[in-house]
């Protein structure tokens, strides 16, 4: 069966200092992934998504994230955390063949410090 | 992107009474929405998968006579918590999926629902 893990329930980096939230998936063939953003009280912004292709994908408020089929992972990294990214991140699957419905890692609440 | 909304954002009720919430795609038609509930400090759960023009899937474990879901038109879906209780206090989030090459979802800002 699908799933997502993401290993690290809270993280805390110093604001201009790089980031880096762990996704590891499992899925029978290759995944559709995704990463979100929810800030307190708030619904989900997707940040990036991977589909096929180019393996390095580019998001949005400088977010990017890096296929790895090989170690089954899908980390999201920020050369230079801001405390505007101070939120929940979750990484999700598509649950069986469809795109549209999502199985979500448990979360990784990100904390800056100024 | 595609916009999403949800009304109300947040809902106060005593318990007993019935609440509704709505979930619609602004800008484009969506034949599949979800509805998703996320527990303080927990990921999101899927609830149902509702489907225009007919009932609604149910996720294991959820009761569909209490959380009614009603997609009537391709951009409104919507989820009455029927004879709320303080145990259904929670944060319910709506997506809908936008079909194409390929499918995306797009996510409500969701709705606080308080029972009282």
């Amino acid at each position: 069966a699908q799933s997502v893990t993401q290993p690290d329930i809270h993280i805390t980096v110093s604001e201009g200092a790089s980031l880096e939230l762990r996704c590891n998936y499992s899925y029978g063939a290759t995944p559709y992934l995704f990463w979100y953003v929810q800030s307190p009280g708030q619904g989900l912004q997707l940040l990036l998504k991977y589909f096929s292709g180019d393996t390095l994908v580019q998001g949005i408020k400088g977010f990017e994230a890096e296929f790895k089929r090989s170690q089954s992972s899908f980390n999201l990294r920020k050369p230079s955390v801001h405390w505007s990214d101070a939120a929940e991140y979750f990484c999700a699957v598509p649950r069986g063949g469809s795109q549209g419905n999502l199985i979500f890692g448990k979360g990784t609440k990100l904390s800056v410090k100024p | 992107g595609a916009v999403v909304s949800q009304h109300p954002s947040w809902v106060i009720c005593k318990s007993g009474t019935s609440v509704k919430i709505e979930c619609r795609s602004l800008d484009f038609q969506a034949t599949t929405m979800f509805w998703y509930r996320q527990f303080p400090k927990q990921s999101l759960m899927l609830m149902a998968t509702s489907n225009e023009g007919s009932k609604a899937t149910y996720e294991q474990g959820v009761e569909k006579d209490k959380f009614l879901i009603n997609h009537a038109s391709l951009t409104l879906s919507t989820l009455t918590v029927t004879s709320a209780h303080p145990e259904d206090s929670s944060f319910y989030i709506c997506s809908a999926l936008r079909t194409g090459y390929y499918n995306e979802q797009f996510f409500g800002p969701g709705t606080r629902l308080t029972v009282l």
